[in-house]
């Protein structure tokens, strides 16, 4: 059975840093693209970012990219998303999802970035 | 990036009978490889995203028969033969063809 589980999420104050983990199993992971999504209720669903396989490609939506940085650990099955400068429009339920469009949803991990 | 355009924003709907989704794309989805990446998810009250529809048309394992995928191009449409209670949620398409991913706003499924 595949599973995402999320972890890492809490309350940071605006300029802080936060390093969300999701840790996979049911699937080999390191043959799929693994992607960051975020869902908050005013801007919906937005793509955050990805990585390939080996961890040699990154992509990433314009509104984090120099803040955010994807990564991957094939060797234990985890993907991270180390977020830098948080700002209050990063507030969100952050999900790790796998694969190129996004065949399997962790559960999520909520993130509040406020005063 | 590529807009997606859902419409309805709510459906209400009866047991038993059908309901139609649309969704537009600012673009067309046909990626350089020749696939067409739109995609149909559904949320459920207090759930994750579940995908239901990948590249148009191909149901996910495990999704009823009752849901079916179509379009081409710009315009798709997320059809349920028969609406069944466990079917209230809300529904998004994605496109995966360019980056950024993008996403509709959601469709809300209600009885």
């Amino acid at each position: 059975e595949v599973q995402l589980v999320e972890s890492g999420g809490g309350l940071v104050q605006p300029g802080g840093s936060l390093r969300l983990s999701c840790a996979v199993s049911g699937f080999t992971f390191r043959s799929y693209w693994m992607n960051w999504v975020r869902q908050t209720p005013g801007k919906g669903l937005e793509w955050v970012a990805r990585i390939k396989q080996d961890g040699s490609g990154k992509d990433y939506v314009d509104s984090v990219k120099g803040r955010f940085t994807i990564s991957r650990d094939n060797a234990n099955n985890s993907l991270s998303l180390q977020m830098d400068s948080l700002r209050a429009e990063d507030t969100a339920v952050y999900y790790c999802a796998k694969e190129g469009s996004l065949g399997y949803w962790g559960q999520g991990t909520l993130v509040t970035v406020s005063a | 990036d590529v807009v997606m355009t859902q419409s309805p924003l709510s459906l209400p709907v009866s047991l038993g009978q059908p309901a139609s989704i649309s969704c537009r794309s600012s673009q067309n989805l046909v990626s350089s490889d020749g696939n067409t990446y739109l995609s149909w998810f559904q949320q459920r009250p207090g759930q994750s995203p579940r995908r239901l529809i990948y590249k148009v048309s191909n149901r996910d394992s495990g999704v009823p028969d009752r849901f079916s995928g179509s379009g081409s191009g710009t315009d798709f449409t997320l059809k349920i033969s028969r609406v069944e209670a466990e079917d209230v949620g809300v529904y998004y398409c994605m496109q995966a063809a360019r980056l950024p991913l993008t996403f509709g706003g959601g469709t809300k499924v209600e009885i």
